[in-house]
């Protein structure tokens, strides 16, 4: 099983920050990677895939970046619905599908 | 657009059966087009696939849970349903059904997700 290593694990930023989201697999995924956002209480949104498109309706302050084992979410200039959970997730090695522990963007 | 809407008991025994139904709106389970997946989430935790179905009836299961998990289709109703058999503490979860295109495989849809809790 690929696993994913989020890091940090909280990011403590302000809005109109940039911040920036590391995922690690454990071994090469390609570009078979995705992330997603969560808000509490909510069901998680695909924000990229493929490690660096858009997915429908993604502002385009979220930019996905990477290959081979490392990947970054960057978010540009943070708004103050950004605040939320983070999670990566590949498609390379199934079964199964792998989610990374998640990054906490707080402010 | 596409809904997805999870179904089910909140509080399941230990030693007993979860059962979750989805009920997909906006789309029809029959398309050959989508798999129709289950993940859930413990309290605080991240994010674990349970499996996938699709309308010929394959199926995929996460290795760790395999040899309890059985998902299967009602195309009569348009739902697709979970059952996890032989539940413990350790599958007390926010359970959540979503759907992803046949090739790419990314999360696109979800529900909205079900608490089920496994206790005494």
């Amino acid at each position: 099983e690929i696993v994913l290593t989020q890091s940090p694990a909280t990011l403590s930023l302000s809005p109109g920050e940039r911040a920036t989201l590391s995922c690690r697999a454990s071994q090469n995924i390609g570009t078979s990677l995705g992330w997603y956002q969560q808000k509490p209480g909510q069901a998680p949104r695909l924000l990229i895939y493929e490690a660096s498109n858009r997915a429908t309706g993604i502002p385009a302050r979220f930019s996905g970046s990477g290959s081979g084992t490392d990947f970054t979410l960057t978010i540009s200039s943070l708004e103050p619905e950004d605040f939320a959970v983070y999670f990566c997730q590949q498609r390379s090695n199934w079964p199964p599908y792998s989610f990374g522990q998640g990054t906490t963007l707080e402010i | 657009q596409v809904q997805l809407q999870e179904s089910g008991p909140g509080l399941v025994k230990p030693s007993q059966t979860l059962s979750l139904t989805c009920t997909v709106s906006g789309a029809s389970i029959s398309s050959g087009s989508y798999y129709w997946s289950w993940i859930r989430q413990p309290a605080g935790k991240g994010l674990e696939w349970i499996g996938r179905v699709h309308t010929t009836g394959n199926t995929n299961y996460n290795p760790s849970l395999k040899s309890r998990v059985t998902i299967s289709l009602d195309t009569s109703k348009n739902q697709f349903s979970l059952n996890l058999i032989s539940v413990t503490a350790a599958d007390t979860a926010v359970y959540f059904c979503a759907r992803t295109d046949f090739y790419d495989n990314w999360f696109a849809d979800w529900g909205q997700g079900t608490l089920a809790t496994v206790s005494s």
